[in-house]
């Protein structure tokens, strides 16, 4: 699976939209983004996934790229229960399978009154 | 509907002794998966069941770490005997095997293993 390069943390407005990036450059063209993210003291919970279009899902909106070497996670408008650390994965994706995931180091979001 | 379960929450133990934690997938999930966090560390995979066959192991440590799924429902993690290297959380996680709609994993709150 391709490698994913994130900031190690940010932080944003209560309220404001939360735009967070993440670097794929070598990813192929097999492989999903898929964002998940960890609150403190609970499990990972996934957000979104894309190949190559904008998605947009009740959570987040997944933007990627023309040529698919970066995309950014926008939380519209971010509250306080937004704050986790947030991973940017990259793998391929197999109907009817699941593959394992592989979490980098993702970035704090800490989202501020 | 019920969402990943584990067992228990919170568990100390000393060094040298056993520990087995537990996992409850979403009823009708026959893929399985348990991951760990142990402490400054990233979140790395271990082992995936579907059903009751392991069909990758290649994330487990070293052979004190056992995992059974038998009838291919809950899931148990054995560390025996546990090292203090063992302290983290150790996550579970679940999906349904042919599902076009939604692969995506269900994670449960995680066990917190500390070995003393």
């Amino acid at each position: 699976d391709a490698k994913t390069t994130q900031p190690p943390s940010m932080d944003c407005a209560e309220g404001r939209a939360a735009n967070l990036p993440c670097n794929h450059s070598t990813i192929s063209g097999n492989e999903y983004v898929y964002w998940y993210r960890q609150i403190h003291s609970q499990g990972p919970q996934y957000i979104i996934h894309g190949l190559k279009n904008n998605e947009t899902n009740e959570m987040a909106s997944l933007i990627i790229t023309e040529d698919r070497k970066s995309s950014t996670l926008i939380l519209p408008h971010a509250t306080l229960r937004d704050t986790a650390v947030y991973y940017c994965i990259v793998r391929f994706r197999l109907v009817g399978s699941a593959r394992q995931l592989t979490f980098g180091s993702g970035t704090q979001l800490t989202v501020l009154p | 509907e019920a969402g990943v379960t584990q067992f228990p929450s919170h568990s100390v133990i000393e060094k040298g002794q056993t520990v087995t934690l537990r996992c409850d997938p979403i009823s009708g999930h026959d893929n399985l998966y348990w991951y760990r966090r142990v402490m400054g560390k990233e979140i790395k995979f271990l082992l995936h069941f579907v059903k009751e066959s392991k069909q990758d192991e290649s994330g487990m440590p070293n052979n004190r770490f056992l995992a059974e799924r038998t009838g291919g429902t809950y899931s148990t993690l054995k560390v025996q005997p546990a090292e203090l290297e063992d302290s983290g959380v150790y996550f579970c996680a679940s999906s349904p095997l042919r599902d076009r709609k939604n692969t995506e994993a269900f994670f449960g709150q995680g066990t917190r293993l500390t070995v003393v």
